[in-house]
């Protein structure tokens, strides 16, 4: 199947800083690419949709002057958390659907963001 | 707006017991569904997809079936070992595809 990966896998900042998490498809061309966030015991949220060539679409109540998504290849995109607080901490992950065909995700093995 | 409800929330059932996991979802006009397992702080891995207009996938010991009209899918898990123990979430895409809602999780432990 298909290959998502993340970079980094676990980060450790300091409250205020600004961090970058990477989510590539390896192995194919990605339009769409879907960023989610997951709190302990919780499951996933939808954060945004990160389509390549154009801006975001963030999902209510996600702040898209915080959480700033860049798609700008077919296999990279970026998710920059600003001036992050301990509340930013959390499970970070992205998926690609993979075009060929039925709408499958592919998920990323997540970032494991720490802020402190 | 799509609701994914998984039930039981948690279960623990000793090893080698046959069982089954609950997804229920308030609209029915969905693309399609899939089961995905996730280990304790790791990503998602997927196990099984259901297109919309088919009733069941099988991979192994697992198998899953999808009624769309009712708006439900089962997953069900045969013989179960320690090493399935996770958690399991269904997630259903809708129509436009450009929308996957996941249910809050099964959290299944399985003892030696």
């Amino acid at each position: 199947g298909a290959v998502v990966s993340q970079h980094p896998s676990r980060v450790i900042c300091k409250s205020g800083t600004s961090v970058k998490i990477e989510c590539r498809s390896l192995d194919f061309q990605a339009t769409t690419m879907f960023w989610y966030r997951q709190f302990p015991k919780q499951s996933l949220m939808l954060m945004a949709t990160s389509n390549e060539g154009s801006k975001a679409t963030y999902e209510q109540g996600v702040e898209k002057d915080k959480f700033l998504i860049n798609h700008a290849s077919l296999t990279l995109s970026t998710l920059t958390v600003t001036s992050a607080h301990p509340e930013d901490s959390s499970f970070y992950i992205c998926s690609a659907r993979d075009p060929r065909g039925g709408y499958e995700q592919y998920f990323g093995p997540g970032t494991r963001l720490t802020v402190t | 707006k799509q609701e994914v409800t998984q039930i039981p929330a948690a279960l623990s059932v000793p090893e080698g017991e046959n069982l089954v996991l609950n997804c229920s979802f308030t609209d029915s006009a969905i693309y399609n569904l899939q089961w995905f397992r996730q280990d304790p702080g790791k990503g998602l891995t997927s196990l099984l997809l259901i297109q919309s207009s088919q009733r069941e996938q099988t991979s192994g010991r697992l198998n899953a079936s999808l009624d769309k009209s009712s708006g439900r899918s089962t997953l069900y898990i045969a013989a179960s070992q320690p090493g399935d123990s996770a958690t399991y979430l269904c997630a259903v895409f809708n129509n436009a595809g450009n929308m996957l809602t996941f249910g809050g999780g099964t959290r299944l432990m399985v003892k030696p």
